[in-house]
């Protein structure tokens, strides 16, 4: 059972448009999300994190979004520019846990076209 | 090395053989993870390592995986008698204690024919 989904396998927007990845998941025990990105060739890198206490939070252009309630987050990435053009990963973690045992989405192909 | 190292990068090995996959995390980071990510699929916990020991093992698929970690550095995921399901890419994340900042490596991509 896919626990974390990314229902959108992939996504295209233009240089300087907002760009949203959603993810929705089903564990009503996570309550810690991350967004990695990944390059061809190369490994995933953590790129922004939210806890279920907050709704929101802000790092430069990206920005998470949560909405317990739906079970559902979102990456915001404003200004979009070519070198975001990445797969991206939602990741999940079960409340308590101390370590880095993730739960991932499929993954998002995100083009932004110059 | 500045990040993690895995080795090697591509491994191509015919049905029923064993395999080794090789990580040397960030140097001082005390824990390790393996993941896996199939085609298509998000990237799948296999075990855990905090120095020497593994406290979680539970995403080892069969007994047929085995890792180990020495010296609180390198680590072997060991694949006995690889089957076509075990096609996937294998990889390594170590992390110093901020456990959210895991740092990957750039995988092992392995092929069963």
């Amino acid at each position: 059972d896919q626990q974390v989904k990314q229902n959108s396998p992939s996504l295209s927007v233009q240089e300087g448009r907002i760009s949203i990845l959603n993810c929705d998941y089903t564990n009503s025990m996570f309550d810690y999300f991350l967004w990695y990105k990944k390059y061809p060739a190369e490994g995933p890198t953590f790129l922004i994190s939210i806890s279920s206490i907050k709704d929101k939070n802000e790092d430069g252009r990206f920005t998470v979004f949560l909405n317990k309630s739906a079970k559902h987050l979102s990456l915001h990435i404003v200004p979009s520019q070519p070198g975001d053009s990445a797969v991206y990963f939602c990741a999940a973690s079960y409340g308590g846990t101390s370590y880095g045992k993730l739960t991932f989405g499929q993954g998002t192909i995100l083009t932004v076209h110059p | 090395g500045a990040g993690v190292s895995q080795s090697p990068s591509n491994k191509v090995t015919e049905k029923g053989k064993d395999v080794e996959l090789r990580c040397d995390p960030i140097s001082g980071h005390t824990a390790l993870y393996w993941y896996r990510q199939s085609l298509g699929q998000g990237l799948e916990f296999l075990i855990y390592f905090q120095g020497n020991s593994a406290p979680d093992k539970s995403g080892l698929p069969s007994d047929r995986f085995s890792a180990e970690r020495t010296g609180g550095s390198v680590s072997t995921l060991t694949i006995q008698r690889t089957q076509q399901e075990d096609s996937a890419v294998y990889l390594c994340a170590s992390s110093l204690d901020a456990w959210e900042k895991l740092f990957f490596g750039s995988g092992t991509q392995l092929s069963v024919l």
